[in-house]
């Protein structure tokens, strides 16, 4: 079966802070992509990146950077410096090869200025 | 239009109402897929298409649950006899075309409410 958990529901933290959210995956597939979405409230789901299960490299966008390790089935995500426009819902996905998202609870995270 | 979009926005119906959710996508994209997404929880899969033809429909949670796109494009979710339990946001995606190396790109969402 295959499962993502974001064991942090809710996080606060005070702008310029960093910030890492967590998220672990299960998937006895040995092929499969990684996401990071992010939704604030007007509702859509906004992609932010997507990371292949052959591909351990780190990624750092901007403020935004991405830790994949295969070996303890995790793909984090910390934001440097954060900012009150970065309060938003973040999701974690899996996907298959079957196409359909397999999506985590979601953390919602509050910056307050 | 440049993204997904979907209609109506909200929805409110009475226990036992039948209800349409439309889904316009992205000019071009072959695929369509739909996900409900609970409150306080991701969104969870229900169906997708290929052009016209529904490839995976093991998501709906009932037969009350019916999706088509019969022209290849725009595609309505119908919800039968509505429950409570079905109030939830419908999200839509889209992508060019199926496999991991295409992005899904989300519409707005229906929000569903059955009182």
């Amino acid at each position: 079966a295959q499962k993502v958990t974001q064991a942090q529901t809710e996080i606060s933290v005070v702008e310029k802070e960093d910030v890492t959210l967590d998220c672990v995956y299960e998937t006895r597939d040995t092929t499969y992509y990684l996401f990071w979405y992010k939704q604030p409230p007007s509702g859509e789901l906004v992609f932010l990146i997507r990371r292949n299960s052959f591909d351990e490299q780190n990624e750092i966008s901007g403020r935004y950077s991405w830790n994949f390790q295969k070996s303890t089935s995790s793909f984090n995500f910390t934001i440097t410096a954060s900012q009150v426009v970065d309060s938003a819902v973040y999701f974690c996905a899996l996907r298959l090869t079957g196409n359909q998202f397999y999506f985590g609870t979601g953390t919602s995270l509050t910056v307050i200025p | 239009g440049a993204g997904v979009s979907q209609s109506p926005r909200y929805k409110v119906a009475k226990r036992g109402q039948d209800v349409a959710l439309r889904c316009d996508p992205i000019s071009g994209h072959v695929s369509l897929f739909w996900y409900q997404q609970a409150l306080g929880q991701g969104p969870e899969f229900l169906t997708y298409f290929q052009n016209e033809a529904q490839l995976d429909k093991s998501g709906l949670p009932s037969d009350r649950f019916f999706a088509e796109r019969p022209e290849g494009s725009v595609s309505t979710l119908k919800i039968q006899r509505t429950q409570q339990e079905d109030s939830a946001v419908y999200l839509c995606a889209s992508s060019l075309l199926l496999g991991n190396v295409y992005e899904q790109y989300f519409g707005p969402g229906t929000r569903l409410t059955v009182t």
